[in-house]
């Protein structure tokens, strides 16, 4: 299997511009989760799905944030506007939670908000 | 309440020393996983726990679900451990949702 694949592995935009996210997680796994990172913060999860429905968002900061999942293999995360304290490594994870339970998570995405 | 707590913070440690690296949560546990994230790099899964022991190569990875802890250990380490390690939990009645320590930042020197 090729894992959790995440694009782009890196982005730098300007301050009000739209960026969008994508995720394809590992086939077969039935929950997604988003999560960012930062020095600060360390992982914070934004949001995750169950079966392509989305369980938990209270972790997405404000309205700038969504996220989708149409199908079982991809998903995105959407910021629009973009802000500078939006820089952060947004890291895509899927995982098997009815069957093994193990947690793989994608590259990252290194977002750069100027 | 849904805490987990990693000690220590930081850690340096010469070649080939055992290292261990602890993990603390609040209330029961469906699942603990360590993790483990290289400078610049992505995170990867290195064990799964929800009782006993696990060992793969020269890591060792321990629960003690009574005393609602974990310690990861490294033996002979390596300057290749140098890596952030990461306890996550999965509490029960929480979906699938993973809460996460604050990671270990080890560095293994020549």
């Amino acid at each position: 299997d090729a894992g959790v694949i995440q694009s782009p592995r890196h982005e730098v935009t300007e301050m009000g511009q739209e960026v969008t996210l994508r995720c394809k997680p590992i086939s077969g796994h039935n929950s997604l989760f988003w999560y960012r990172q930062t020095m600060m913060r360390g992982l914070e999860l934004l949001i995750y799905f169950n079966n392509n429905v989305p369980i938990d968002d209270s972790g997405m900061p404000e309205d700038r944030f969504s996220a989708k999942m149409p199908n079982a293999s991809f998903s995105t995360l959407k910021i629009q506007p973009s802000e500078p304290r939006d820089s952060a490594v947004y890291f895509c994870a899927s995982s098997d939670w009815t069957g093994a339970q193990t947690l793989h998570f994608g590259n990252g995405t290194r977002l750069t908000v100027t | 309440k849904n805490e987990v707590e990693q000690s220590p913070q930081n850690l340096t440690a010469q070649e080939g020393e055992f290292i261990t690296i602890n993990c603390s949560y609040s209330v029961g546990i469906s699942a603990l996983h360590w993790l483990q994230q290289h400078p610049g790099g992505g995170i990867v899964s290195l064990f799964m726990l929800s009782s006993g022991k696990k060992k793969h190569g020269r890591l060792i990875a321990t629960i003690n679900i009574q005393e609602k802890h974990s310690s990861l250990h490294i033996t002979a380490s390596h300057p290749r451990d140098s890596a952030v390690y990461i306890c996550a939990v999965r509490y029960p009645n929480t979906g699938n949702q993973f809460y996460f320590g604050t990671g270990t930042s080890l560095t293994v020197i020549p």
